[in-house]
C-alpha cells in the first residue's frame, strides 16, 4: 500500500524559510515521480512543482508563483522527497500535499495518492 | 500554460439526482483529464483519469466524457457520501486544476 505522510509544516514569519519532507513507502520510490501540491484556506488545488526520479535525472519543475523560491530534492535512500521554501509571502499559506505521479501507457498521468498534508502560515 | 474552467462552481442536488460538471480547457488537451473528489480535511481522492477512465475502487456511477477542450463529470445518481467538492486537472502539459466545484445538499 503507498503511504505519503509529510511533516514540517508551522508558523513562519513572511521572507523566512521552511522544509517540508514527505516520507514514501509501498512503492519503488527511486524512480517515482514525486509532486507537491497546495491548497490554501478555502481555495481550490494548486501545482507546486515536481522532481523525476532517477532514470529520468531528478529534474525539477515550478510553477511560476514559487520560481526561485521553493526547491524540491529527493533522498532515495530515505525515501523522501523536499519541499524547501525560502522567501516565504503570505499568499503561500496552505496546506502542502505530496503527491506521485502514476503512468499509463499512453503516457496519460495521474496523482492516485496523497499525503495527508501540512499546514504552512506565514503572518506579517 | 493551459488554464481550467469549471462550471457551475457550486450546486445543489438531491440524493437521487444525476448531475453533470463541466471543464473547458483554454486549449486542447486531447483526453489528459482527471478528476478529483476532495472532502473537508481531506486530500483529494482520484475518481476519474484520461477523461473516461474510472479509478479503482471508484462507484461506476461516476463517468467521465469529453475531449479537446471540453470535459464532463457526471454522477448518475447522487449518494449522501458524494457532497464534496470535485476538481479538474489537465495532465497535457504541467498540471493545472480547475477551480472546483462544490456538491451541496439542496
Amino acid at each position: 500500500e503507498v503511504q505519503l505522510v509529510e511533516s514540517g509544516g508551522g508558523l513562519v514569519k513572511a521572507g523566512g524559510s521552511l522544509r517540508l519532507a514527505c516520507a514514501a513507502s509501498g512503492f519503488t520510490f527511486h524512480n517515482a515521480w514525486m509532486t507537491w501540491v497546495r491548497q490554501a484556506p478555502g481555495k481550490g488545488l494548486e501545482w507546486v512543482g515536481r522532481i523525476k526520479g532517477e532514470s529520468d535525472g531528478r529534474t525539477t519543475d515550478y510553477a511560476a508563483p514559487v520560481k526561485g523560491r521553493f526547491t524540491i530534492s529527493r533522498d532515495d535512500s530515505k525515501n523522501t522527497v523536499y519541499l524547501q521554501m525560502n522567501s516565504l509571502k503570505t499568499e503561500d499559506t496552505a496546506i502542502y500535499f505530496c503527491s506521485k505521479y502514476d503512468w499509463n501507457d499512453e503516457d496519460h498521468y495521474w496523482f492516485q495518492s496523497w499525503g495527508q498534508g501540512t499546514l504552512v502560515t506565514v503572518s506579517s | 500554460d493551459v488554464q481550467m474552467t469549471q462550471s457551475p462552481s457550486s450546486l445543489s442536488a438531491s440524493v437521487g439526482d444525476s448531475v453533470t460538471i463541466t471543464c473547458r480547457a483554454s486549449r486542447s488537451v486531447s483526453n489528459y483529464l482527471n478528476w478529483y473528489q476532495q472532502k473537508p480535511g481531506k486530500a483529494p481522492k482520484l475518481l476519474i483519469y484520461a477523461a473516461s477512465s474510472v479509478a479503482s475502487g471508484v462507484p461506476s456511477r461516476f463517468s467521465g466524457s469529453g475531449s479537446g477542450t471540453d470535459f464532463s463529470l457526471t454522477i448518475s445518481s447522487l449518494q449522501p457520501e458524494d457532497f464534496a467538492t470535485y476538481f479538474c486537472q489537465q495532465s497535457f502539459t504541467t498540471p493545472a486544476f480547475g477551480q472546483g466545484t462544490k456538491v451541496e445538499i439542496k
